[in-house]
């Protein structure tokens, strides 16, 4: 069973434009939730994150929206660049377990110039 | 801040043989998880260590099996390998919780960049 489900699969982009990707998650107990990136030939990296007690986190062109009663959260990101190519996986965690995340399946994100 | 390096980076092995993927951690990091990710998948939580223990563990057979050592390195070991294992191997290393030094006070995951095990 897949605990966070993530959404779209790809995603074209013209620069400039606006990236959004979702996920969506069942279990009520994850208290934290990030957006890693991971460039081709490297790790994730950490983009940003949120937690549950805030509807919307803004880092740079980079921007959490969280719904918790609908139990979904999407990545915005504004102004979208070339260097910004690259898969996102948005993930979910529980406070007790802080190392054991659940990732979703990952969003392949191409912004032309 | 030296970040986390994983070796090797890409080995081939054949069905049933046995492997040990190792991971050096981030400088002043004390816990290490190991995470699976197919291609085209989002990585899959194999176990944690903290302490030289295994401190939490995914939905993986015990043939999946780790070590922490004293500065905080770890391997991973994986016994009678089937097709099904090709996948890339993720190291993360993590501070002791609390100590990340973020607002939100959750945990950080530095990832390596991974070992690429290919099953014939």
């Amino acid at each position: 069973q897949q605990q966070v489900k993530q959404s779209p699969q790809s995603l074209i982009v013209q620069k400039g434009g606006i990236s959004i990707i979702n996920c969506a998650y069942e279990n009520t107990a994850f208290d934290y939730f990030p957006w890693y990136q991971q460039f081709p030939g490297k790790g994730p990296a950490l983009l940003i994150a949120i937690r549950p007690d805030v509807s919307e986190k803004k880092e740079g062109r980079f921007t959490i929206s969280f719904n918790k009663s609908a139990k979904q959260f999407s990545l915005h990101i504004m102004d979208s660049q070339p260097g910004d190519s690259a898969t996102y996986f948005c993930a979910a965690s529980k406070g007790n377990n802080f190392n054991k995340f659940y990732f979703g399946s990952g969003t392949k994100l191409n912004v032309k110039p | 801040e030296t970040g986390v390096t994983q070796s090797p980076t890409h080995l081939i092995k054949t069905r049933g043989q046995q492997v040990t993927l190792r991971c050096s951690s981030q400088s002043g990091h004390n816990t290490v998880s190991w995470y699976q990710q197919a291609l085209g998948q989002g990585p899959q939580f194999i176990f944690q260590y903290y302490r030289e223990e295994e401190n939490g563990r995914g939905n993986f057979p015990p043939r999946f099996s780790g070590l922490q050592f004293p500065n905080y390195s770890s391997e991973l070991n994986v016994n009678a390998l089937e097709l099904d294992d090709s996948a890339l191997y993720l190291c993360a290393s993590s501070s002791p919780k609390g100590a990340s030094g973020r607002a939100d006070g959750a945990n950080v995951l530095t990832f390596g960049a991974g070992s690429r095990l290919t099953v014939l």
